[in-house]
């Protein structure tokens, strides 16, 4: 079983819709969690960290799941500009090591 | 402000030949640094991380090794590239080894 889990996708939204993506992971010490985003022949951009009470950013919405073992990232009023691929990122318990997800494309349509 | 740089951005060798990428950060002391590859259309593996000068773990065997001869210059080598080796490789670094990781801007190798 894969560390960190995510639909592929692609999601095609238009403009100003709301959008939501789901990540699981398997190992329940996993200690870190994140949201990278992942513009096309581009480096990894940390998006947001998620923490256990939930946190926003803007349009940007992260969730923390321990029970069912699953982070989530919701984009409201969603821009031609967010189109990219979405990385959920979880740090194993040992502390140096990060587990990515292959990520979720996402475009948005005019 | 911490930065982190890698190079070369492009690189294109024939099988057979040895690499050598190049990843340095400024701006911190002692951070944790990793290399990643991601093949096209894949996620990112985790190649290799290091806690300090001299230590390094490898997650994958491969043909790949890595080494720290600085506090912030993480190297990663090859003698012999195979085909296998293209993709987009990736530096990061890291406070702390729970705290996020910036990655640098990548080195795209294709081994021809």
């Amino acid at each position: 079983r894969k560390e960190v889990e995510q639909d592929p996708g692609p999601f095609n939204v238009p403009e100003g819709a709301t959008v939501a993506f789901n990540c699981t992971y398997s190992n329940s010490a996993s200690q870190s969690f994140f949201w990278y985003r992942q513009d096309c022949r581009k480096e990894p951009k940390l998006l947001m960290s998620v923490y256990s009470s939930g946190n926003e950013d803007g349009r940007f919405t992260a969730q923390l799941n321990r029970a069912s073992q699953y982070i989530s990232l919701l984009i409201r009023d969603s821009k031609l500009s967010d189109s990219a691929t979405y990385l959920c990122v979880v740090n194993a318990n040992t502390g140096n090591q990060f587990y990515f997800g292959t990520g979720t494309s996402l475009t948005v349509i005019p | 402000s911490q930065t982190i740089h890698q190079w070369p951005a492009t690189l294109v060798q024939p099988v057979g030949s040895p690499l050598s990428l190049e990843c340095t950060v400024e701006g911190t002391s002692n951070p944790n640094l990793y290399w990643y590859r991601q093949a096209a259309g894949r996620g990112l593996q985790l190649l290799f991380y290091s806690v300090g000068i001299g230590q390094i773990s490898s997650e994958v065997p491969q043909n790949l090794s890595a080494s720290r001869p600085q506090d912030r210059q993480f190297i990663l080598s090859s003698k012999k590239l195979l085909l296998s080796d293209s993709g987009f490789y990736l530096c990061a670094w890291s406070i702390a080894g729970v705290s996020e990781q910036y990655f640098g801007p990548g080195t795209r190798l294709t081994v021809t």
